[in-house]
């Protein structure tokens, strides 16, 4: 079993609309857990990363965190086109290392 | 966050040769990672890296395929030895920065490698 499990998408919205990104992660010892957005032939750019319980919201992002039920999700508010791109979830079990999940694909149509 | 280049950005190579790929970085960073993504693949962490200790390698990564140098804070060398065409993926470094409180990490562009 994966340590982050992603729901592999591919995901397509309206423009406006709000893209729902999630993951569960099997380590209970996970401290940390980030989303990161990587467009087409690009490497990995740091959107969020949240580590207490609950909402975190950054402009149109939402992070969300529930380590009872070991489940991470990423909220896309009023998505754009420039939204569209592969999400990678992320966790850290141990020593900053992290394991990611599959990625979700987004397509944000106009 | 650090600036981090990557050299070469892309490279096509014949099997059995070796590649090595250069990471620099703007600041002094202590924690540094080499990460593989094959085509259509999410990210698999190869190996650790930190200045100062040898390089230590996840499951199914060894030394020998895949050595790396750590000579100071803001450089890292890997290299894909003996190659074949199942190396062909992007490789990236990345750097552990402090950020908010938490500590995350942040990639380079990435070296995307193509093995005949």
């Amino acid at each position: 079993q994966k340590e982050v499990e992603q729901n592999s998408g591919p995901l397509s919205v309206p423009e406006g609309a709000i893209a729902s990104l999630n993951c569960t992660y099997s380590d209970r010892g996970s401290q940390s857990f980030f989303w990161y957005r990587q467009y087409s032939g690009k490497s990995p750019e740091l959107i969020m990363f949240i580590y207490s319980n609950g909402d975190k919201e950054d402009g149109r992002f939402t992070a969300q965190l529930n380590k009872a039920s070991q489940y991470v999700s990423l909220l896309i508010r009023d998505s754009q086109p420039s939204d569209s791109a592969t999400y990678l979830c992320a966790g850290t079990p141990n020593d900053y290392k992290l394991s990611f999940g599959a990625g979700t694909t987004v397509t944000v149509r106009a | 966050s650090a600036v981090i280049s990557q050299k070469p950005s892309r490279d096509i190579c014949q099997r059995g040769t070796s590649l090595t790929i250069q990471c620099q970085v703007d600041s002094q960073v202590t924690m540094m990672f080499w990460y593989r993504q094959q085509p259509g693949q999410s990210l698999t962490l190869i190996a650790t890296a930190n200045q100062g200790s040898e390089a230590t390698y996840e499951s199914g990564f060894v030394i020998d395929k895949f050595p790396i140098s750590r000579p100071n804070l803001t450089f890292s060398t890997l290299t894909v030895s003996n190659m074949s065409p199942e190396d062909s993926s992007i490789y990236l470094c990345s750097v552990v920065w402090g950020r908010g409180g938490t500590d995350t990490q942040y990639f380079g562009p990435g070296t995307r490698l193509t093995v005949l």
